[in-house]
């Protein structure tokens, strides 16, 4: 089956504007994640979630983040009033269940520039 | 914030070398577990230790877990070309309930034809 996807692949946009970011999981994931990785470091979490709820939302940075899942497949994270230092790639990766020992599966990543 | 450290940052080899890579974390964990990345973009799993695990094998892959020294160690035998890539470690701590991964910042491997 396919693997997890990210829409856009690429995105620029102006700072003070809003985005959009997607992720599809592997169908039948109940758990997925969302991390952000700016460059040259590892990626950082966000938040994850447990079927339509989010498990633990502590690694978003402040409230201009937000993101759902409302019937438990797909998920938009969401940033407010861009940044320049938003720009990053954001990564999303799902796994069967939100047991440690699943492994997650991540997606290309949708890379953010905020001019 | 990032869990732990990786070294060495980078690391440029010839193929046929053996590459090893160190990982440390700083609090107590469910696994330890290693990505590569290439270009920047999407994660590859390539293997998981559980806390009660010491060392895993898996193809040219070799991974080590030292809880006491909240350490591990990824060794790539018989390195490839097709082997460069960023590697990182992450943790689960046992605080979480979820699979919330920590990186590290990963180490850059070179393998030269």
């Amino acid at each position: 089956g396919a693997g997890v996807s990210q829409t856009p692949s690429n995105k620029v946009t102006e700072k003070g504007k809003y985005v959009e970011l997607r992720c599809d999981p592997i169908s039948g994931h109940t758990a997925l994640y969302w991390y952000r990785q700016s460059l040259g470091q590892g990626p950082e979490f966000l938040i994850y979630f447990q079927g339509t709820g989010a498990a633990d939302d502590s690694g978003l940075p402040n409230d201009r983040f937000f993101a759902v899942r409302p019937e438990g497949s797909v998920s938009t994270l969401k940033i407010q009033r861009t940044e320049r230092g938003d720009s990053a790639v954001y990564l999303c990766a799902s796994s069967l269940t939100k047991d440690p020992g699943n492994e997650q599966f991540f997606g290309p990543g949708t890379r953010l520039t905020v001019l | 914030s990032q869990q732990g450290e990786e070294d060495p940052q980078a690391l440029s080899i010839q193929e046929g070398e053996n590459a090893t890579m160190n990982c440390s974390y700083k609090t107590s964990i469910n696994n330890l577990q290693w990505y590569r990345q290439n270009s920047g973009r999407g994660l590859v799993h390539l293997i998981l230790i559980r806390s009660n695990e010491r060392e895993k094998h898996s193809g040219r892959l070799r991974v080590t877990l030292d809880t006491s020294k909240k350490s591990s160690s990824l060794l790539i035998t018989a390195s490839r070309a097709a082997d460069t890539a960023s590697y990182f470690c992450a943790t689960i701590t046992i605080y979480n309930q979820g699979g919330k991964l920590i990186f590290g910042q990963g180490t850059e491997l070179s393998v030269k034809p």
